[in-house]
């Protein structure tokens, strides 16, 4: 069956670095996505890998190793705003997305 | 970047009674949209997905005439809660993909409450 893998929650300090891992197996590959939910919103984009390697936008990174069914999202300079849930999805063959069940990022002042 | 809509963004409605949310996608047109729900501090889980000019695809253990969804044209998807029941209340979200995208990202909708009471 399809599976993504994430930690249900984790907590950091303002400032500081975070790096949230998520680990897929899943039917074809079309690319990998992260998205930032704030509780009560709808989810928005953060990144998109398709091949591997590094992709840095700001204050965000995110990495994918396809051989290994694995990425992750690098926070830095973490900010009170950063609480939030953080989503990674699959894109499977069939051009579906499969999510994660997404981690609860807790920033402590 | 492109800009989906949903409407209302909230509603409560007695049991027994229907309620329809709309989902348009502002500024590309889209051939597939999505339909999500989602429980407090639970994930997104697929209901549907929704197919212009033909029949929605819905995920095991969504009842299809409990929840009808109508994609009559490419920029517009909407969802129908029948006979709603106090266990329908939940956050419903559609998203979208720009087919002429540069990437397979789907923009979301800003959700719709619905309490059933």
């Amino acid at each position: 069956g399809q599976n993504i893998d994430q930690p249900t929650e984790m907590t950091a300090t303002e400032g500081a670095i975070v790096q949230i891992n998520c680990t897929y197996q899943t039917s074809g590959f079309n690319g990998l996505f992260w998205y930032q939910q704030h509780a009560g919103e709808a989810p928005t984009f953060l990144s998109y890998n398709v091949l591997d390697g590094l992709e840095e936008k700001g204050r965000f990174s995110s990495f994918l190793s396809r051989s290994k069914g694995y990425s992750y999202l690098l926070l830095k300079e973490l900010q009170m705003k950063d609480s939030a849930s953080y989503l990674c999805a699959v894109m499977d063959s069939n051009y579906q997305l499969i999510w994660g069940a997404g981690t609860k990022l807790i920033i402590k002042p | 970047g492109a800009v989906v809509s949903q409407h209302p963004s909230w509603v409560i409605c007695k049991s027994g009674t229907s309620v329809k949310i709309e989902c348009r996608s502002l500024d590309f047109q889209a051939t597939t949209m999505f339909w999500y729900r989602q429980f407090p501090k639970q994930s997104l889980m697929l209901m549907a997905t929704s197919n212009e000019g033909s029949k929605a695809t819905y995920e095991q253990g969504v009842e299809k005439d409990k929840f009808l969804i109508n994609h009559a044209s490419l920029t517009l998807s909407t969802l129908t809660v029948t006979s709603a029941h106090p266990e329908d209340s939940s956050f419903y979200i559609c998203s979208a993909y720009n087919e002429r995208g540069p990437t397979y990202e789907q923009y979301f909708g800003p959700g719709t409450r619905l309490t059933v009471t």
